[in-house]
């Protein structure tokens, strides 16, 4: 039980190219999330999706876009890289939203990017 | 528009001593808190949570409080190790209509001293 994991672990990119981050969990979980992180500075959450086919934007989806064709997999694709985008992003996962308690979201390792 | 805010970028404390790591939120919909720990190079762990029905929850070294007329929780640990040095963030839920997103504060770095 490998838990999320992420690919690459770091990326460097020339402003203008495009690639995909991707995230794969293998806990079965239907919710998952994209968030990225600036220094000094809380996540931010892009793109959520609650089940395979469905996804919304969340607080910072510009440049962003993202797939759920099965329930392990959710990439980030960025089109058009630009210098703001350099951060640290990190895919999360959580069973479902409950009722009256949060379901634990598992965290991968995240994803370093460096757009020059 | 920061509706988690943690103000303290920084705490270092000894050893042995308490730690108390504090967050305030703006938007009274939050109904559910977390506290989330992160080590370099990894990503956050979930520590510890309380729902805005209780004012207190504890679980080991860890203890959640939260007042909900101040807007305010914080998180003690008791006794402080030196295993504990990492960036606590804390986070907000608003648990039946947000799909399990959270909003983030922006963590406070920990350092416990030998």
């Amino acid at each position: 039980n490998a838990g999320v994991t992420q690919t690459p672990k770091f990326r460097i990119l020339k402003i203008g190219q495009s690639m995909t981050l991707q995230c794969t969990q293998d806990m079965n979980h239907n919710y998952m999330y994209w968030y990225r992180q600036d220094p000094g500075m809380g996540l931010k959450l892009i793109y959520y999706s609650v089940g395979a086919g469905i996804t919304d934007k969340g607080e910072v989806p510009n440049g962003y876009n993202v797939s759920r064709s099965t329930t392990e997999d959710f990439p980030l694709r960025l089109e058009l890289a630009a210098p703001s985008q350099t951060s640290v992003y990190f895919c999360a996962s959580t069973r479902g939203g409950g009722a009256t308690y949060q379901e634990t979201q598992y965290f991968g390792p995240g994803t370093r990017l460096l757009v020059l | 528009d920061q509706q988690v805010k943690q103000n303290s970028p920084s705490l270092s404390v000894q050893e042995g001593r308490i730690s108390i790591l504090n967050c305030d939120y703006t938007n009274s919909m939050f109904d559910y808190f977390l506290w989330y720990k992160k080590y370099p190079a990894e990503g956050p762990t979930f520590l510890i949570s309380i729902s805005s029905i209780k004012d207190k929850n504890e679980d080991g070294r860890f203890t959640v409080f939260l007042n909900k007329s101040a807007k305010h929780l914080s998180l003690h640990i008791v006794p402080s190790q030196p295993g504990d040095s990492a960036v606590y963030f804390c986070a907000a839920s608003k648990l039946v209509t947000s799909y399990g997103k959270l909003t983030f504060g922006q963590g406070t770095i920990l350092t416990v001293h030998p």
